[in-house]
């Protein structure tokens, strides 16, 4: 059971670089989202997308674009880093609205 | 708007003993309230959620929480605290209402001596 899947685990960038972080999910959910998590801040949500072929700013979108390819795959792009997107990102995938959400184990972040 | 406040950043306790983790919320709706634990380097494990059907909802591991609508509290509880519960854990709202954007806590890391 592969659940939530994140490439890469780590990767580090120099401003102004971009770099396409990639989701999968084979659960055959409706809804993904993707996060970033920073100390003391809890998960704030950058994008989801409710369904295939849509797609929603979350709290923090700017620097960031999002991709939901087809039903399984969810991607995040940065189109040219900045050392405050130095962060832990979080994929996750539900069934629907107002259910749970399973995750992946995030991807290390650090732009220098 | 909706809003989250997990009321501890740290809790201690010692292994055998009660754990409360405390979480209130504001919401315009009905809301969903879920707990997550995260444990180091790894996503966000659901623990347990609420959605109307009880007030009192057990999770996994022995956790349980209990919605209390007129003091606009979720909190987290377990009898007995074990090693492996140490932990950071979140509680989440849902709005319902036809949104989908969740809001999490800023999360209470779990200690637990021995």
């Amino acid at each position: 059971n592969a659940g939530v899947t994140q490439t890469p685990k780590f990767q580090v960038l120099k401003t102004g670089q971009s770099m396409t972080l990639q989701c999968a999910q084979d659960m055959n959910h409706n809804s993904m989202y993707w996060y970033r998590q920073d100390p003391g801040m809890g998960l704030r949500l950058i994008y989801y997308s409710a369904s295939e072929g849509t797609t929603d700013k979350g709290e923090v979108p700017n620097g960031y674009n999002v991709s939901r390819l087809n039903k399984r795959e969810f991607s995040l792009r940065l189109e040219s880093a900045a050392p405050s997107q130095t962060s832990v990102y979080f994929c996750a995938s539900s069934p629907g609205d107002e259910q749970p959400q399973h995750f992946g184990d995030g991807t290390r972040l650090s732009i220098l | 708007a909706q809003s989250v406040t997990q009321l501890d950043s740290h809790v201690s306790v010692s292994e055998g003993t009660p754990v409360l983790l405390r979480c209130n919320y504001s919401s315009s709706y009905s809301p969903s309230l879920f707990w997550y634990v995260q444990h180091p380097n790894k996503g966000l494990q659901l623990l347990l959620k609420y959605t109307s059907a009880a007030t009192l909802v057990k999770g996994i591991n022995g956790f349980e929480a209990e919605f209390k609508k007129s003091e606009t509290s979720f909190h987290l509880t377990k009898p007995s605290a074990h090693m492996s519960d140490a932990a950071e854990y979140f509680c989440v709202v849902t709005p319902g209402g036809g949104s989908y954007i969740p809001t999490f806590g800023r999360g209470t890391s779990l200690i637990v001596h021995p």
